[in-house]
């Protein structure tokens, strides 16, 4: 059974980068749809974008000009990229996969502070 | 890109029956948008009830179903349990455009 597993550093600097990585087990990441989502404190969730394992992506419109998704399917993960943070962008980051349904990550917290 | 709309809060009884619908600001939902129904508790990650509109996964309870109705898709609960009190989300997953999930339903069974 596939299993998904975020990391990254828990706290990064208003207008740096985040960086975050998924970890694909159990299962291949040469198929399927491959994307991040997120949720700040006390809301809803947000998708961010995806990647299919071809390499290509579809992003949130509003994230955009921000984002970019990978993908290595040698070393099985992807990878989510975020510029020029703010506190509005502090969410717990999930992972998941898209294939007969929707499997997730646990998710990991990233604060945006000084 | 469309906003997708949830009611935000539902009541049911214990044993009772309650539809949590998603709508679309660019018009009916349909098959095409592959709509996925999630659930989740405090503190715990989402977990997929429902997908394409009407598919269960193993662990979907058989109390829950998906369906189109009346230009939205639903998730309906039928026979509801103590453990189904939880927040529930929609999101339509469109071939080749960006995905957009509903603002969420908070399900209180009381």
């Amino acid at each position: 059974q596939v299993q998904l597993q975020e990391s990254g550093p828990g706290l990064v600097n208003p207008s740096e980068t985040l960086s975050l990585t998924c970890t694909v087990s159990g299962g291949s990441i040469t198929s399927h749809y491959w994307s991040w989502i997120r949720q700040p404190p006390g809301k809803g969730l947000e998708w961010i974008g995806y990647i299919h394992y071809s390499g290509s992506t579809i992003y949130n419109p509003s994230l955009k000009s921000r984002v970019t998704i990978s993908i290595d399917t040698s070393m099985k993960h992807f990878s989510l990229k975020l510029t020029s943070v703010t506190a509005a962008d502090t969410a717990v980051y999930y992972c998941a996969r898209s294939f007969m349904g929707m499997t997730w990550g646990q998710g990991t917290l990233v604060a945006v502070s000084s | 890109q469309a906003v997708v709309t949830q009611e935000p809060s539902l009541t049911v009884s214990p044993g009772g029956t309650v539809t949590l619908t998603c709508g679309s600001s660019a018009g009916a939902v349909t098959s095409g948008q592959y709509p996925y129904w999630f659930q989740q508790k405090p503190g715990q990650a989402p977990r997929t009830l429902i997908y394409d509109t009407t598919n269960k996964h193993s662990w979907t309870p058989d109390r829950f179903s998906g369906s189109l109705l009346g230009g939205k898709a639903a998730l309906t609960l039928s026979g509801a349990q103590p453990e189904d009190e939880a927040d529930y989300y929609c999101l339509l997953s469109s071939s080749g455009a960006p995905w957009v999930f509903g603002g969420g339903t908070k399900l209180t069974v009381l």
